[in-house]
């Protein structure tokens, strides 16, 4: 089983409605993250969190918002999506505690279309 | 600010080496990492350098200058599977956050 799962895997929506994707992990890390992939702009973060009570927006937060319902599950909202939201998702995680590299670990993203 | 620099894209042959070299700028260096990722996958790691030098993992090695802010990625023997983009992030001290480059995209040809 993968240790961190993304739904949907892939969505088309239109303009103007709300979306969630949701994040889950079975590493039992503190840490996870939501960043986007555009072709051409690499991996932008979009927001942090290190700890269930802990929310950091990340370099390109607007227009987005989350909610970290527990350890293992980081979900992002689009509250009114727009056409260059259309991107590649991706969750990761990561334990300090674990070493030093505090290594980022990713899902499978969600490749989402805003028509 | 900070910022990551490194090659849009590369060929080679398969048995042969190449080198990714990814120059950076950051406030408060804490590690590089180098990440693999296979068109429409996700990027896995594949290796993490704090210190100055070179790290030897099987055929890919990585190494590390900081006093030059530069880093490189050399993959040997290698292999059609290895064409895939491969992602330099740096890690600052202040943030604890990951700046990914654009990353560089590998084709490797018979």
């Amino acid at each position: 089983d993968a240790d961190v799962t993304q739904t949907p895997r892939n969505r088309i929506t239109k303009t103007g409605k709300r979306i969630m994707l949701e994040c889950s992990q079975t590493k039992g890390h503190d840490r996870m993250y939501w960043y986007r992939q555009d072709p051409g702009l690499g991996l932008r973060l979009i927001y942090y969190s290190f700890d269930v009570k802990d929310i950091n927006k990340g370099e390109i937060s607007d227009g987005y918002s989350v909610s970290r319902q527990a350890q293992a599950k980081f979900s992002l909202s689009l509250e009114s999506a727009i056409p260059n939201q259309t991107a590649l998702y991706f969750c990761a995680t990561s334990d300090p505690l674990g070493g030093p590299t505090d290594t980022q670990y990713f899902g499978p993203g969600t490749r989402l279309t805003v028509l | 600010g900070q910022n990551i620099d490194q090659p849009t894209e590369m060929t080679a042959t398969e048995g042969a080496i190449v080198q990714i070299n990814c120059t950076y700028q950051t406030s408060g260096f804490n590690g590089l990492f180098w990440y693999q990722q296979h068109a429409g996958e996700a990027p896995t790691f594949l290796s993490y350098n704090v210190l100055d030098g070179l790290e030897e993992k099987g055929r890919f090695s990585s190494f590390l200058s900081r006093s030059k802010g530069y880093s490189y990625l050399l993959l040997k023997e290698l292999q059609m599977k290895d064409s895939a983009s491969y992602l330099c992030a740096v890690r600052s001290h202040n943030t604890d956050k990951l700046i990914f480059g654009t990353g560089t995209r590998l084709q490797v040809f018979p």
